[in-house]
């Protein structure tokens, strides 16, 4: 049982430039959420799924778009990398509201 | 924004004493959670409070729901060097029909042996 995977665990993107982070989980969870995690900043909610094809805006979703295809999947997208972009992204699931949350292992991503 | 405000940012204390940490909020939360962040690490749930009023406790953490439901607390009794990390607050905020989980800025705990 992997739990919560995120793909890739680290990442270099130059300004402009475009990547997808994939998160599975397995525990055929409803809810998946992405976080990003920045210095003395916590953990911001950038889009949150609550069921397959379904997405919502977070904190701060500016620059960033999702995609729940399939339930187990949960991408984030970036299409123009820039450098405030830069932090360690989470991803999270859940089987329903109200209940908790597992978290994957973090990509760390630098944009330069 | 940050809609869930934790205090202390840090807190640097000696092997064995006790610590407390809190989250407010001027909204209305469902649910309290508290997570613990290793370096390198995701979040780890440690405590999850349902109703206004509960106290749960997990070994030698205490939480507390506050009655209001727009605050709670986190107490370590004896702290050991193991409890360092980042403590985050999380709650469940109702949004239209459905719920997000927000989080606190955490709490950056440093136990000295």
């Amino acid at each position: 049982n992997a739990g919560v995977t995120q793909t890739p665990k680290f990442r270099v993107l130059k300004t402009g430039q475009s990547m997808t982070l994939l998160c599975a989980q397995d525990m055929n969870h409803e809810y998946m959420y992405w976080y990003r995690q920045d210095p003395g900043m916590g953990l911001r909610l950038i889009h949150y799924s609550v069921g397959e094809g379904t997405t919502a805006k977070g904190e701060v979703p500016d620059g960033y778009n999702v995609s729940r295809l399939k339930k187990q999947n949960f991408l984030l997208g970036l299409e123009s990398a820039a450098p405030s972009q830069t932090s360690v992204y989470f991803c999270a699931s859940s089987y329903m509201t109200a209940t908790e949350a597992f978290f994957g292992q973090g990509t760390r991503l630098t944009v330069v | 924004g940050q809609q869930l405000n934790q205090s202390p940012q840090s807190m640097f204390i000696q092997e064995g004493e006790d610590v407390s940490m809190n989250c407010t909020s001027s909204s209305i939360f469902n649910t309290w959670l508290w997570y613990k962040q290793d370096p390198g690490e995701g979040p780890v749930l440690l405590i999850a409070l349902y109703k206004a009023g509960e106290l749960t406790s997990n070994g030698r953490l205490t939480a507390q729901f506050g009655i209001t439901r727009k605050d709670s607390f986190l107490n370590i009794s004896a702290s050991i060097p193991s409890d360092v990390g980042i403590y985050f607050c999380a709650g469940l905020l109702p949004q239209g029909g459905s719920e997000k989980l927000v989080f606190g800025k955490g709490t950056k705990l440093t136990v000295n042996p």
